[in-house]
């Protein structure tokens, strides 16, 4: 299948910093990509739209100025959390499709903020 | 809205029992799709299965086989002979379909299947 890589795949730092979370495709072009957050033994929201070249989409209820996110080439999105805390520890995944075959996931990253 | 629901949390099986994973679904769009991923104690996001709603053809690939019923709006998966390996977090999403065929999708809860030797 294809392949969507994420880095990194775990990550700690200390509350106020930001983190930066990479999502690339590796073996196709992704114009879109989405960005999913999973607490622990809940299921898979999806929390932003990453477009190339224009604005990403928020689902309701997520703070674009928290979440940042760019999607500057046609194989990378990046997902910043800004003054990260420790409510925002969780797994972050992204995903992309490279054709009709179906969405393929990144490894994820486990965010713990402490 | 869209919806899928997994009604089984948790599900403990012997191994070599075969065992069947339920998802039912909601959504007012004549045109979707619906997966299945296993996720293992890693994290990741395995890709099993995609199905559009204009193919009901139910569909096997080794121990694995789906039943697609649109009448009952359901999408169930049947795990033959399971094995140890199988135990994992599966969800079952569903997505309309992009403009440019990208697949945003909608996870249900997930059911935790844990095959015992």
């Amino acid at each position: 299948g294809a392949v969507v890589s994420q880095h990194p795949s775990r990550v700690i730092c200390k509350s106020g910093t930001s983190v930066k979370i990479e999502c690339r495709s590796l073996d196709f072009q992704a114009t879109t990509m989405f960005w999913y957050r999973q607490f622990p033994k809940q299921s898979l929201m999806l929390m932003a739209t990453s477009n190339e070249g224009s604005k990403a989409t928020y689902e309701q209820g997520v703070e674009k100025d928290k979440f940042l996110i760019n999607h500057a080439s046609l194989t990378l999105s990046t997902l910043t959390v800004t003054s990260a805390h420790p409510e925002d520890s969780s797994f972050y995944i992204c995903s992309a499709t490279p054709d009709v075959s179906g969405a393929f996931f990144g490894q994820g990253t486990r965010l713990t903020v402490v | 809205a869209q919806k899928v629901t997994q009604a089984q949390t948790e599900i403990s099986v012997v191994e070599k029992e075969d065992v069947t994973l339920d998802c039912v679904y909601e959504t007012r769009d004549t045109t979707y799709y619906l997966f299945w991923y296993k996720q293992p104690p890693s994290g990741e996001l395995v890709f099993l299965i995609r199905r559009n709603s204009f193919d009901e053809q139910n569909e096997i690939s080794g121990r694995y086989s789906w039943n697609f019923q649109k009448s009952t709006s359901s999408f169930n998966f049947t795990i033959t002979a399971s094995q140890v390996v199988d135990s994992a977090v599966y969800f079952c999403a569903l997505s309309d379909p992009g403009g440019d065929s990208s697949y945003k999708l909608i996870f249900g809860s997930g059911t935790r299947l844990l095959v015992r030797p």
